[in-house]
Order: C-alpha cells, then sequence, then structure tokens
C-alpha cells in the first residue's frame, strides 16, 4: 500500500534529448509528489514537486506530468546534459496526516547522459 | 533556500564504539526531521521521525535503542550509533521539514558517510 514503483532502474540518454522516470503508486491518500536529484556522495536534492489537482508543472527543462486516475506521475528533462547525470528518485507523501509528511521513495533510476 | 547541514560528513570508528551524527536547519525552524539510510546504488530507507522535544518514531525493524535519537531544538538533530557494528556502516542522510510553508517540503542534509572496522 505504501509502495512507490520507479522505472526505468537506469537510462542513456544522449545530449539534447528528452529523459523520462516514471512512478506509480498505490496508497490514494498520497498528495504531494516531490522528485529529487541526487549526485554521488551528496544529499538528495529537491527537483521539482506537484500536487495531484494539476495535471502537469513545468520549472525550466523539468516537467512533471500526473495522471491522478493511473496513480502515476512521470519527470520528464528536455534537452538533457551531461551535468544532469545523477540518480533521480520520485517520492510521495500524505501531508494531511499528523505523521509528519513521511516521504515513500522510489527505487531510483540512474541517468546518465552522453556527450 | 532552506540549507540543512550534517556533521561530521565521513567518519571511520571500530567496532564497539559509539558514534554521534549531527543535523541542523541553518535558515529555518525544523519542527520535524527525518533520519534515512542509503546503501550503495539503493533508495532511502527512513530510520525514524523526531519531532522537537518528543521522543522519535522509529519505523519497523530500527532498533530505537542502536540508534538513538535526540531532537533538543528546533535547530539540531542527532542519531547516536551505538555500539557500532560493521553491518551498520552506511550512509546516513537527515532532512528537515517545516510546516511553515504550504508544501511542507522536506530539505536533505549532505549525509555522513559511516565506516565501521
Amino acid at each position: 500500500q505504501q509502495q512507490v514503483k520507479q522505472s526505468p532502474q537506469s537510462l542513456i540518454v544522449q545530449k539534447g534529448g528528452i529523459s523520462i522516470i516514471n512512478c506509480a503508486y498505490e496508497n490514494t491518500a498520497f498528495d504531494y509528489f516531490p522528485w529529487y536529484q541526487q549526485f554521488p556522495g551528496k544529499g538528495p536534492a529537491l527537483l521539482i514537486a506537484i500536487r495531484p489537482d494539476v495535471s502537469e508543472k513545468k520549472e525550466g527543462r523539468f516537467t512533471i506530468s500526473f495522471n491522478k486516475s493511473a496513480k502515476q506521475f512521470s519527470l520528464h528533462i528536455m534537452d538533457s546534459q551531461p551535468g544532469d547525470s545523477a540518480t533521480y528518485f520520485c517520492a510521495a507523501s500524505n501531508q494531511e496526516k499528523s505523521s509528519g509528511d513521511k516521504l515513500t521513495f522510489g527505487t531510483g533510476t540512474r541517468l546518465a547522459v552522453r556527450p | 533556500g532552506a540549507v540543512v547541514s550534517q556533521h561530521p560528513s565521513r567518519v571511520i570508528c571500530k567496532s564497539g564504539t559509539s558514534v554521534k551524527i549531527e543535523c541542523r536547519s541553518l535558515d529555518f525552524q525544523a519542527t520535524t526531521m527525518f533520519w534515512y539510510r542509503q546503501f550503495p546504488k539503493q533508495s532511502l530507507m527512513l530510520m525514524a521521525t523526531s519531532n522537537e522535544g518528543s521522543k522519535a518514531t522509529y519505523e519497523q525493524g530500527v532498533e530505537k535503542d542502536k540508534f538513538l535519537i535526540n531532537h533538543a531544538s528546533l535547530t539540531l538533530s542527532t542519531l547516536t550509533v551505538t555500539s557500532a557494528h560493521p553491518e551498520d556502516s552506511s550512509f546516513y542522510i537527515c532532512s528537515a521539514g517545516t510546516s511553515e510553508s504550504s508544501t511542507d517540503t522536506q530539505y536533505f542534509g549532505p549525509g555522513t558517510r559511516l565506516t565501521v572496522l
């Protein structure tokens, strides 16, 4: 019930291409869906987040698409650059709960952008 | 933006010793702090949630007597790994959340690499 499934596990994209990472969740109580970027040996950094009242959110080259009925959301990285090479985690939480916004993380996607 | 620091960034200790890791929110007050551990090439696993001035809530399977968490102020939480063993070697990451923003975003620290010999 608390799982967030993420795919693919790894992704190789040419510079300038579009990177797409998908996540699916089961718990319909989730109402906050952030994406984090993590470089080796560093902590995750918040990239972009969405709430289920919108179907898409765009910030620069990063776009989240959200499908509430399918319980799926995805991250699109446009014009991918070698500097985008990192591990990306989707996550979900129920911000209405009093438990303090516990994040449930996906398994991660290792993105490599080739020059 | 919100900044969370961790200290130390790396620590190597002998088996049987205790190690304390500090997590600080530098420019905001954190009503809730979270502690995660991450093994190589794996996702983050939540260990416990701590609220300032109250006892931490541990996730299932996490030994609360082994991983002592103290959240003494709105800007500081500490994780003490007691009687550390090689299997405790991992990347420990804290995050801090605040209810001051509408999204209650979690901000992560840079992590602490623990190696137990």
